[in-house]
């Protein structure tokens, strides 16, 4: 139990609509990254964010954006979904700054399913 | 542009057969090297990484790697697996400063399927 909550585990949108993701992260982390996973493949960086600001961005196009709240939770937001957004949504929270471990702390994932 | 090569998709070994899982890095600059493992219905979760120091490092359950720099390799070892080892593992980067410190490569991960 790593102490991340991910919301929805499962939904399933059609194309062009958006979806909103959300993570609660482990007491104490004050950075929250979100990856996605398609299957068979391993966990890709989208971004992170570090103390509500966005510190660090993947190869994922403007339509994914994100939020991170001063008790550093945070959301993943897509717009104008696309059949290839088919996947699991991780996030994963971490202490960042000084003290950081470089460990990252998984969340059970939502699972996208766009038709 | 910064990748991680993961050589075997699906290992089947039977209890007690040694393990080891190839992983190969491609990144500039300052790495750290980790090795995930997602147990069946379980989330993410850290089996061991290296920083820097000692190129061998052990981690949880029995499991160590080892870095070496020349080869751009972290392979993973374990000597005598058990059935409770079936999981999927996957290799992962950062760079070692900065802001990269928790952008993670990951690689595509390899099942490991032990038979009793």
């Amino acid at each position: 139990e790593t102490g991340v909550t991910q919301s929805p585990t499962h939904l399933i949108k059609t194309r062009g609509q958006q979806v909103t993701l959300r993570c609660s992260s482990q007491s104490g982390h004050n950075t929250v990254s979100w990856y996605q996973q398609a299957l068979g493949q391993g966990p890709q960086f989208i971004f992170q964010y570090y103390r509500e600001e966005e510190n660090g961005r993947g190869n994922f196009p403007p339509r994914f954006s994100g939020l991170q709240f001063p008790n550093y939770s945070s959301e993943l937001n897509v717009n104008a979904l696309e059949l290839d957004d088919s996947a699991l949504y991780l996030c994963a929270s971490s202490l960042g700054g000084q003290g950081a471990s470089g460990e990252l702390f998984f969340g059970e994932g939502s699972r996208l399913t766009v038709l | 542009a910064q990748s991680v090569s993961q050589h075997n998709h699906h290992v089947i070994l039977s209890e007690a057969a040694s393990l080891e899982l190839g992983c190969n890095y491609s990144y500039g600059g300052t790495v750290n090297l980790f090795w995930y493992v997602q147990y069946p219905g379980q989330h993410l979760q850290l089996l061991l990484k290296y920083f820097s120091g000692d190129p061998l490092v052990k981690g949880i359950k029995g499991f160590e790697a080892e870095f070496i720099k020349s080869k751009f390799s972290f392979n993973l070892r374990k000597p005598s697996v058990q059935w409770s080892d079936t999981a999927e593992y996957f290799c992962a980067v950062n760079g070692g400063l900065g802001n990269n410190f928790n952008k993670f490569y990951f690689g595509s991960g390899t099942k490991l399927n032990v038979k009793p």
